[in-house]
């Protein structure tokens, strides 16, 4: 299929905020997600929303939504060391697989 | 502690040998997935199952095959026909519903290596 693109790379220092961009394929895509991959293990999710909303908020994360440019971000405020990981975003597709993004590794220093 | 095993956590491979990645989930999900993971290449869909006796190809299928008998085991065999299978293997469940909103739960994943 298409590709979900992301920048493969940010580095922040810690305490500033982390904004990690994704652009998307399907526009009929029903939700989008962020997970977060530490090294050597699996998948986290971390959040996701819905295609009929423009924003969400959970604690220190904010997901922006711009349908119109199928434009996905992450941003995390007061970014910490332990966040230094690969954030994947991934859209629905058919037959209920995700779409991934390659990941964009975080690296936060002190 | 509900959740998704996978076994080995590392496999070696020799040449012309089929090797077999092991993915149970104790969550009751009814779609359970296989995504490869190479550096710099994201994840990729090899195969996945919605339903128990029932499987589909993904995006690389070839070299790789599945088996679906039971809800909670998913296997994945590797292949001799798999000429590059040194990898990230990752197995994922989620359930079928609206209100599960497809979110996938992923196990810690087992790392393909050839001898």
């Amino acid at each position: 299929g298409e590709d979900v693109e992301q920048s493969l790379f940010l580095s922040v220092r810690e305490g500033d905020s982390s904004v990690i961009n994704c652009t998307y394929t399907d526009s009929s895509s029903t939700y989008l997600y962020w997970y977060k991959q530490e090294p050597g293990a699996g998948l986290q999710l971390l959040t996701y929303i819905f295609s009929n909303m423009d924003m969400k908020q959970d604690q220190r994360l904010t997901v922006l939504l711009n349908k119109k440019d199928k434009h996905l971000s992450l941003r995390i405020a007061d970014t910490q060391t332990g966040d230094s990981a690969i954030y994947f975003c991934a859209e629905t597709s058919p037959g209920y697989a995700l779409n991934f993004g390659k990941g964009t590794s975080l690296l936060v220093t002190p | 502690d509900g959740g998704i095993t996978q076994s080995p956590k590392y496999l070696f491979r020799k040449e012309g040998q089929n090797v077999t990645l092991s993915c149970e989930q104790n969550l009751n999900h009814d779609a359970m997935y296989w995504y490869r993971q190479d550096p710099g290449q994201g994840l990729r869909l090899i195969y996945y199952s919605q339903i128990v006796n029932d499987f589909q190809k993904g995006d690389i299928a070839e070299g790789y095959s599945v088996s679906r008998e039971k809800k909670e085991s998913f296997p994945l065999t590797v292949t001799s026909a798999q000429k590059n299978p040194t990898a990230f293997y990752l197995c994922a469940s989620s359930m079928e519903s609206v209100i599960a909103k497809n979110i996938q739960y992923f196990g810690a994943g087992t790392r393909l290596s050839v001898l």
